[in-house]
């Protein structure tokens, strides 16, 4: 089964700093997904990013970027020039590469941006 | 994108009565939905898969006669959280996977009072 571990609670940087979330996994799958979601105070799932194992190459989107290292199973969430609107839990997630199957998340990270 | 559209947003019963939560797939065909419950500060924990015109696969500790899932048709899969009692007020969530992302409904707060 898998498993995912976001060993940061919490987490508190002040505007316009870079930060970084922290997850590992572990699956003896070969492909998968990883992702990246967002959960601001209004409990929306929102999606920040997604990496796919077989590609090799780290997904940015904007400010937000990974580091997937696949053989130590480490995918952590950078986010640059942070602003007020990245106050929100983050989760970690895994999911299988195909087919109707569960995502497993993590525990969360609860990040703050202050002003 | 696709969208899963869930109702109500928010809602308060008595304690004993029923609530129905709705999850509406609108530009896709759901054929599974999974439900989660979220408490303060926590993750989603999974509750149960449903799957369109069979029986859900419930996780583990998950009382099957208490939260019923209905899914009979490919946009529309159902919670019903039965005799509801103070402790079953939480946060549940829908989603399905119509491609290689998932999607999420926004969300139901249930208070049971």
């Amino acid at each position: 089964a898998q498993t995912v571990t976001q060993s940061q609670p919490e987490m508190s940087v002040q505007e316009a700093e870079t930060v970084t979330l922290s997850c590992t996994y572990d699956t003896s799958e070969n492909n998968y997904y990883l992702f990246w979601y967002k959960q601001p105070p209004s409990r929306q799932m929102i999606l920040v990013i997604r990496q796919e194992a077989y590609k090799q190459q780290n997904a940015t989107e904007n400010r937000f970027s990974v580091n997937f290292q696949k053989a130590a199973k480490s995918f952590s969430l950078k986010i640059s020039d942070s602003q007020l609107g990245d106050t929100a839990m983050y989760f970690c997630a895994f999911g299988p590469s195909q087919g109707a199957q569960k995502l497993v998340f993590g525990q969360g990270t609860r990040l703050t941006i202050n002003p | 994108g696709a969208v899963v559209s869930q109702h109500p947003s928010w809602v308060i019963c008595k304690s004993g009565t029923s609530v129905k939560i709705e999850c509406r797939s609108l530009d896709f065909q759901a054929t599974t939905m999974f439900w989660y419950r979220q408490f303060p500060k926590q993750s989603l924990m999974l509750m149960a898969t449903s799957n369109e015109g069979s029986k859900a696969t419930y996780e583990q500790g998950v009382e099957k006669d208490k939260f019923l899932i209905n899914h009979a048709s490919l946009t529309l899969s159902t919670l019903t959280v039965t005799s509801a009692h103070p402790e079953d007020s939480s946060f549940y969530i829908c989603s399905a996977r119509p491609g290689y992302g998932y999607t999420f409904g926004s969300g139901t707060r249930l208070t049971v009072v």
